[in-house]
């Protein structure tokens, strides 16, 4: 079936060094991609987002990259901070079969800021 | 703002019992979700609630049950609980409408454990 998956269950960087997560999907119907970040214990808290129509979207420290023609998506962050120590998650939203909408999500990468 | 703020934060269950979580928000969303997450797996949709009055199945609805209660309030039931319910239980919120193209507002979550 679709899926949404990450290529690295773990990362880890140095503070000060950008971080790259990565993430594949498979449902060419999906049009809408969000990155979560989800802090131990917490919620996941919405970081960027960004629609099919786009390539490139910029946030503050954070860049997500979609290229449609390898369904990859990844989430850069400059300048990587202690306070970035989390899981991420990306999530798809397309139409399904169903004619609904639904909104899928990878199972996450951790990353691990160094000091 | 509160935000979205979920009850209980913990909860044990013995196998067969029932319980309901609760969840509400004030931010005037329209629409509400409720999504369960697992070890090592990404959070999977169970019911959401497009508008007030309505309610939609997910991904993973069997032995749940929902009520949009008003327009900030949504909760979610266990009849029978069961060890496969064991999962920690988000809510989430909305301003658009349905499932994809919006962000999302994440509770702290539920931790469940049924023995």
């Amino acid at each position: 079936g679709e899926s949404v998956g990450l290529h690295l269950p773990t990362l880890s960087v140095q503070e000060g060094d950008n971080s790259i997560i990565n993430c594949a999907y498979s449902n060419s119907a999906s049009d809408y991609f969000i990155w979560y970040k989800q802090e131990s214990g917490k919620g996941p808290q919405f970081i960027i987002d960004i629609r099919s129509n786009m390539d490139k979207r910029q946030g503050q420290r954070v860049t997500v990259l979609l290229n449609k023609t390898v369904k990859h998506l990844s989430l850069q962050i400059a300048a990587t901070q202690p306070g970035d120590s989390a899981v991420y998650f990306c999530a798809e939203s397309g139409l399904m079969d169903t004619g609904r909408r639904a909104l899928t999500f990878g199972s996450g990468t951790r990353l691990q800021v160094q000091p | 703002n509160a935000g979205v703020t979920q009850t209980p934060k913990f909860q044990v269950l013995k196998t067969g019992q029932s319980m309901t979580l609760q969840c509400a928000q004030d931010m005037n969303h329209n629409s509400m979700y409720w999504y369960r997450q697992d070890p090592g797996m990404g959070l999977r949709l169970i019911y959401y609630s497009a508008s007030e009055g309505t309610t939609d199945k997910g991904e993973v609805p069997n032995g749940y049950n929902v009520s949009r209660l008003n327009k900030r309030e949504f909760s979610l039931r266990l009849e029978s609980a069961a060890p496969s319910q064991t999962s920690v239980y988000f809510c989430a919120s909305s301003e658009a409408p349905g499932v994809g193209y919006n962000e999302q507002f994440f509770g702290p979550g539920t931790r469940l454990t049924v023995l």
